[in-house]
């Protein structure tokens, strides 16, 4: 069964800075694309981020670019979000996902973890 | 960046009526548009992969067509478990962007 768990949220202060880390299982976690989708509290989805296999290409949204960082190593079958210089707009829920395998050039997001909270308050 | 504008908001319908949910983009993204249901509390599921492939497990009632700008999502027949909120998606260009959703509520 494919799994993705995602850690690492909790309360930060603006400007502060929180690594999430996802955690994946039942599948071989190298061949696919990787991405981070938010969701503010009582709001629609919106992509953050996506890696793809071995890290060979990774993409932003606009929002977040020079501040979040993602990566992947594929030896612990993790994904990860480095956040820096948080704003309260990046408050939101925090689901990792994976995207097809194989050549794709872009993603679509399945499965989905269960997401992790990040709220950004002093 | 392509803007999807997920259209009506709401649809308010009954168990076994057919629902149709639009998704129109600001561009063309060719046959590069996802559909996904989110139930309160849970993470979003993906039903629909580049507009008309139902992804692994989703029941045959739910079906996607559409290209270019203008798609769409039916549920031949609604089921208690399908009232949701739905969202679509495209990956014909980065940014990726998510449209503002679809809420099927029972009427």
């Amino acid at each position: 069964e494919v799994q993705l768990v995602e850690s690492g949220g909790g309360l930060v202060q603006p400007g502060g800075s929180l690594r999430l880390s996802c955690a994946a299982s039942g599948f071989t976690f190298s061949n696919y694309w990787m991405s981070w989708v938010r969701q503010a509290p009582g709001k629609g989805l919106e992509w953050v981020a996506s890696i793809k296999q071995r890290g060979s290409e990774n993409y932003y949204v606009d929002s977040v670019k020079g501040r979040f960082t993602i990566t992947r190593d594929d030896a612990k079958n993790s994904l990860y979000v480095q956040m820096n210089n948080l704003r309260a707009e990046d408050t939101a829920v925090y689901y990792c996902a994976r995207g097809p395998g194989g050549g794709y050039g872009t993603t679509w997001f399945d499965p989905w973890g269960q997401g992790t909270l990040v709220t950004v308050s002093s | 960046e392509i803007v999807l504008t997920q259209s009506p908001a709401t649809l308010s319908l009954s168990p076994g009526e057919r629902a149709t949910l639009s998704c129109r983009a600001s561009q063309s993204v060719g046959s590069y548009l996802a559909w996904y249901q989110q139930k309160p509390g849970q993470a979003p599921r993906l039903l629909i992969y580049d507009a008309s492939n139902r992804a692994t497990g989703v029941p045959a009632r739910f079906s996607g067509s559409g290209s270019g700008t203008d798609f769409t999502l039916t549920i031949s027949s609604l089921e208690a478990e399908d009232f949701a909120v739905y969202y679509c998606q495209q990956r014909g260009n980065w940014p990726l962007t998510f449209g503002g959703g679809t809420e099927v509520e029972i009427k």
